[in-house]
This record gives structure tokens, C-alpha cells and sequence, in this order.
């Protein structure tokens, strides 16, 4: 079945301490972008990556990392979480990076921090 | 500043009868313009999406949308709405350039009552 996965789907930590929320597609696409979905704010890009090795940032960017090693991997980096990092986080691919192609979207991480 | 807009927070309608969910955005150069849904606890599901041509674009479970240029418009329109339809909708726009950028609104919650 081709689908977007992330882990965890659910994650409580504090302030400080390092996490990585993983993200993998199994379709084969190039574009991947990380988003987060806060109230009344509907979704907005945090990182997104054209192919491998190739990743920039999206609107709001501060306090997050990247990276894309591998073409099916896209995990998103916290490396020192605060309070408003809390959110929905969703990953999501396409299979280029025209601004026209449709995006497939994980389930979706929760992240909550104390 | 590029944005999309929905500029109803909630749309309550009974079974059976007409929905829309209305849809408004300001973007440069030509709009390519989607509805996403989302369901609870789940990722956003790719409905429909306007890039040229005729300016009623059928979609998915029924869902169509109509493009207005003259008006900036996208509304999502159903003709016979079913208490499953009732989640979270949302429109966004994609902006011109291979960043795969979407600029999402900030989300209709639809409830439909039996």
C-alpha cells in the first residue's frame, strides 16, 4: 500500500531534550516537506527537500532540522524542544516538486512539550 | 503577502441538503488551487485540485469545486451532503516556482446532521 508513515504518532517530552520524529515514504517521490498544524493557523512548512541532499526551509523554520539521506527517509530534528514546538506534525511527499502535483500526507505527530 | 482564507470557522448543514465550504485566495501568477480533508486522528486526503481548464473540477465521494477568477474563488461544493463527510476541510494554494510550496487556510470544520 503506498503511504506515508511517521513515529511516534504520540510523544510527551520536556524542554531540552533532544527528539527526532521519523517520516518514510514508500512511492518513490522526490519532494518531501514537513508541516505543523496549529489552531486556526491551518498548516504551515517547516522544511521541505526536493531530492536527496537537497532540503530549505519553509515558513517557519527556528528551531528545527532536517535531513534527507535517503530518498524514502525525511525525519524531522528537534534538537532542543520548547513549549511552543507543541503541535500536530505532519510529514508529507509528492512526486516532483511542482507546485501543481497533489501531496500525500502522514497520519500525523502529536507532540506535546512540558 | 500571498494567503488563503475560509472565512467560516464551521459550516453546519443537515443531511441530504447542499454544502459549501467557501474558499478565498490571493496568490501571484496563475493559482493552482486544492481541497484537502481531514479526518479525525488522521492525515489530510487529497479531494480535488483546479490548474487550468474547466473551471468545475470534480473530485473525490462526490466533492466538486468552482474555480472564479474574477472573484478569487474556490469554493468546495456537494451536492447532497452525508453525516461522513463531516471533518475538517482545507483549501490551499500552490505557489508558481518547483518549491512545491502550499499555502494552506486555516480549515473548515463540516458537520452534518442527520
Amino acid at each position: 500500500e503506498a503511504q506515508v508513515t511517521q513515529n511516534p504518532r504520540y510523544l510527551i517530552t520536556v524542554t531540552g531534550k533532544k527528539l527526532t520524529v521519523t517520516c518514510s515514504q514508500n512511492m518513490n517521490h522526490e519532494y518531501m516537506s514537513w508541516y505543523r498544524q496549529d489552531p486556526g493557523l491551518g498548516l504551515r512548512q517547516i522544511y521541505y527537500s526536493m531530492n536527496v541532499e537537497v532540503t530549505d526551509k519553509g515558513d517557519v523554520p527556528e528551531g528545527y532540522k532536517v535531513s534527507r539521506k535517503e530518498k524514502r527517509n525525511f525525519p524531522l530534528i528537534l534538537e532542543s524542544p520548547s513549549p511552543n514546538q507543541t503541535s500536530l506534525y505532519f510529514c508529507a511527499s509528492s512526486s516532483r516538486s511542482n507546485s501543481y502535483n497533489e501531496q500525500f500526507f502522514g497520519p500525523g505527530t502529536r507532540l506535546t512539550v512540558l | 503577502a500571498q494567503s488563503v482564507a475560509q472565512p467560516e470557522d464551521q459550516v453546519n448543514v443537515a443531511e441530504g441538503n447542499p454544502l459549501t465550504v467557501k474558499c478565498t485566495y490571493s496568490v501571484s501568477g496563475n493559482p493552482y488551487l486544492f481541497w484537502y480533508v481531514q479526518y479525525p486522528n488522521r492525515g489530510l486526503q487529497f479531494l480535488l485540485k483546479y490548474i487550468t481548464g474547466d473551471n468545475l473540477v470534480k473530485g473525490s465521494y462526490g466533492f466538486e469545486a468552482e474555480f472564479n477568477k474574477s472573484q478569487t474563488s474556490f469554493h468546495l461544493k456537494k451536492p447532497s451532503a452525508l453525516v461522513s463527510d463531516s471533518a475538517l476541510y482545507f483549501c490551499a494554494a500552490g505557489i508558481s516556482g518547483n518549491t512545491g510550496k502550499l499555502i494552506f487556510g486555516q480549515g473548515t470544520t463540516l458537520q452534518v446532521k442527520p
